[in-house]
């Protein structure tokens, strides 16, 4: 088990430039998520994967943003025409859901997160 | 919008004393989650209680959870330096598993060596 994993770690980039991010999850997972969080506030909720399929985006997804799952594994999250608000920690977590008789309560694990600056 | 509150914000202590960090949220829920986050990096995942529990143990931290008060509290015995970091209460409101959780504004503790 090697963990969520975020790559890259830190990204500049100047305004109006596009940006992609890359997270790799715990490889039996079956659901991705992905959370952005500003300096002195908690995580906040983007979009979620169940496999490859996108069930959930939040209200903070704008146009410019678009996250993808293309084989349920890996997953990308691209920002277009960057602003300076867009600068943040954005962080992905995984976990695993099951279709049993009742309901397993399983936790997210996070990955490291990449934290994007734009000037 | 978030969803947990925590109280306090901060909190200084020393070490081999007790922490206390409490949560208030506003809707039901299936479960709530704390994870610990330490500056600059990721979170990680101390304890989640479910909505029909009401206490949970795991090494040195104890979770209460009151959910006629919509409040939880974290307890974390003979603190150690190495426990400061940032602590955050999460709720999940979905069908089970975590799903969309929904994360508080988080607490800092300092523990002084």
């Amino acid at each position: 088990d090697t963990g969520v994993s975020q790559n890259p770690r830190h990204k500049i980039t100047k305004r109006g430039q596009n940006v992609t991010f890359r997270c790799d999850p715990i490889s039996e997972h079956n659901r991705l998520y992905w959370y952005r969080q500003t300096l002195g506030q908690g995580p906040e909720f983007l979009t979620y994967f169940q496999n490859e399929a996108q069930l959930e985006k939040s209200r903070l997804l704008s146009d410019r943003f678009s996250a993808e799952r293309p084989k349920g594994s890996f997953s990308t999250l691209e920002i277009q025409r960057t602003e300076q608000g867009d600068s943040a920690m954005y962080l992905c977590a995984s976990s695993r859901w099951f279709w049993p008789v009742g309901r397993i309560d399983t936790e997210a694990f996070f990955g490291q997160g990449t934290r994007l600056t734009v000037v | 919008s978030q969803q947990g509150e925590e109280d306090p914000q901060a909190l200084s202590i020393q070490e081999g004393e007790n922490a206390t960090m409490n949560c208030s949220y506003k809707t039901s829920i299936n479960n709530l989650q704390w994870y610990r986050q330490n500056s600059g990096r990721g979170l990680v995942h101390l304890i989640l209680i479910r909505s029909n529990e009401r206490e949970k143990h795991s090494g040195r931290l104890r979770v209460t959870l009151d959910t006629s008060k919509k409040s939880s509290s974290l307890l974390i015995t003979a603190s150690r330096a190495a426990d400061t970091a940032s602590y955050f209460c999460a709720t999940d409101r979905g069908q089970g598993g975590s799903e969309k959780l929904v994360f508080g504004k988080g607490m800092k503790l300092t523990v002084n060596p």
